[in-house]
């Protein structure tokens, strides 16, 4: 099986930062990686997709890169909606895992 | 507008049993693919079960095989997940999502609610 690990696990950051968080995975997996946004109570939202394309009505400050084993999620600017977990997940192969997830805390 | 929803979440004993709905509207229900996805309290997301559109093909985690039965009526626009012989550790909020295609590189777009699953005697 395929497994995920993202960093860092928390980041504290202001309004305005520019933030990046990175999702591993064991082996390759080209480039069907996605990452969805939940807040607390709440389902997660799709973000990104094919590790960079970006899903209709999310704002452009997020952008995604990456292929094979290394990806990472920016969010150019950060607002005060952003404040959330975000999860990687993986669309290679089955089990479809998500990685452990990044939560973003206001500093 | 995309509309999935969830019921039959609750209370239940360890080694009983549950069964999970979640009925979509919105969108050609027989098109696509649907996952299950649980959350533990405070925990993050895993990865449960997916069935084909047409329901002729399933995956379930090795958490889960020989337990848990994931089916739909397409008549009824409706996903099922059948949760069998619980334990503690199967507590959990179940997210039924959207998924562009089985065993493809699809992302889950739409996701439900959740249903909240509790094991405890």
């Amino acid at each position: 099986d395929i497994q995920l690990t993202q960093s860092p696990s928390f980041l504290s950051a202001s309004v305005g930062d520019r933030v990046t968080i990175t999702c591993r995975a064991s082996q390759g997996i080209s480039s069907y990686l996605a990452w969805y946004q939940q807040k607390p109570g709440k389902a997660p939202k799709l973000l990104i997709y094919a590790a960079s394309t970006l899903q209709s009505g999310v704002p452009s400050r997020f952008s995604g890169s990456g292929s094979g084993t290394e990806f990472t999620l920016t969010i150019s600017s950060l607002q005060p909606e952003d404040f959330a977990t975000y999860y990687c997940q993986q669309l290679n192969s089955y089990p479809r895992a998500f990685g452990p997830g990044t939560k973003v805390d206001i500093k | 507008e995309v509309q999935l929803v969830e019921s039959g979440g609750g209370l239940v004993q360890p080694g009983g049993s549950l069964r999970l709905s979640c009925t979509a509207s919105g969108f050609t229900f027989s098109s696509y693919a649907m996952d299950w996805v649980r959350q533990a309290p405070g925990k993050g997301l895993e990865y449960v079960s997916a069935i084909s559109s047409d329901g002729g093909s399933a995956y379930y985690a090795d958490s889960v095989k020989g337990r848990f039965t994931i089916s739909r009526d397409n008549s009824k626009n409706t996903l099922y997940l059948q949760l069998g012989s619980l334990r503690a550790e199967d507590m959990a909020v179940y997210y039924c999502a959207r998924d562009g295609g089985y065993s493809s590189a699809y992302p889950l777009d739409y996701w439900g609610q959740g249903a909240l699953v509790t094991v405890s005697s």
